[in-house]
């Protein structure tokens, strides 16, 4: 399964709303009825971080300003007031078949 | 709570072999798939396989199958990545993860170099 992200960068003022799309090259649904796309956050140096889950699921810990939504295939990241410290790059990734991980955006501020 | 911690960083010479581990804990290591993902330098993720730990069923990207062999040892809640033959394209940040990125080990930087 193929994931394609946009943007691949996106500069962002703090405080604005910022938004990213994945689309995979079919549909995510699995046969169990789950939809096991997620999103993922890496700051340089660290390892990647779960942020959601399942479409829309946020992991404990994960401020309510991120945002999953979507069906199908196309799906969608955001984050309602962007801080500093979301600055990285930010990877969908299914798991409804082998696993895959789009391409990544890089999220800066402007 | 669970925690997956990798092996030390690695430096080899091309032609040699390799094998980097992830000790897991806090969660039933059979009943979950557990991989392992390359990220060149500056570059993005990339899934190479996963395993299965209660049967050891294994899959791999179709870019990683035939380079490396992905292994677990029940016993001791550890996942295994091998090379036979490390080339200088090898050179990356390897991380352990369980399926879906719940979890992830802290990374292991493996060198190869003449």
């Amino acid at each position: 399964v193929v994931m394609t992200q946009t943007p691949l960068s996106s500069p962002v003022t703090l405080g604005q709303p910022a938004s990213i799309s994945c689309r995979s090259s079919q549909s995510l649904v699995h046969s169990d009825g789950n939809t096991y796309l997620g999103w993922l956050h890496q700051r340089p140096g660290q390892p990647p971080r779960l942020l959601i889950y399942r479409i829309s699921n946020r992991v404990s810990g994960v401020p309510d300003r991120f945002s999953g939504s979507g069906a199908g295939s196309d799906f969608t990241l955001r984050i309602s007031r962007v801080e500093a410290e979301d600055v990285g790059v930010y990877y969908c990734t299914q798991s409804t078949q082998f696993p895959t991980f789009g391409q990544g955006t890089r999220l800066e501020i402007k | 709570e669970v925690q997956l911690v990798q092996s030390g960083a690695e430096v080899k010479k091309p032609g040699e072999s390799l094998k980097i581990s992830c000790k897991t804990s806090g969660y039933r290591f059979t009943s979950y798939w557990i991989g392992w993902v390359r990220q060149m330098p500056g570059k993005g993720l990339e899934w190479m396989g996963i395993i299965y730990p209660g049967d050891s069923d294994t899959r791999y990207s179709p870019s990683f199958q035939g380079q490396v062999t992905i292994s677990a040892d029940k016993s001791i809640s550890t996942a295994y990545l091998h090379w036979n033959s490390l080339k200088a394209s090898d050179t990356a940040m390897y991380y352990c993860a369980r399926n879906g990125g719940t979890q992830w080990g802290q990374g292991t930087l493996v060198t190869v170099s003449s």
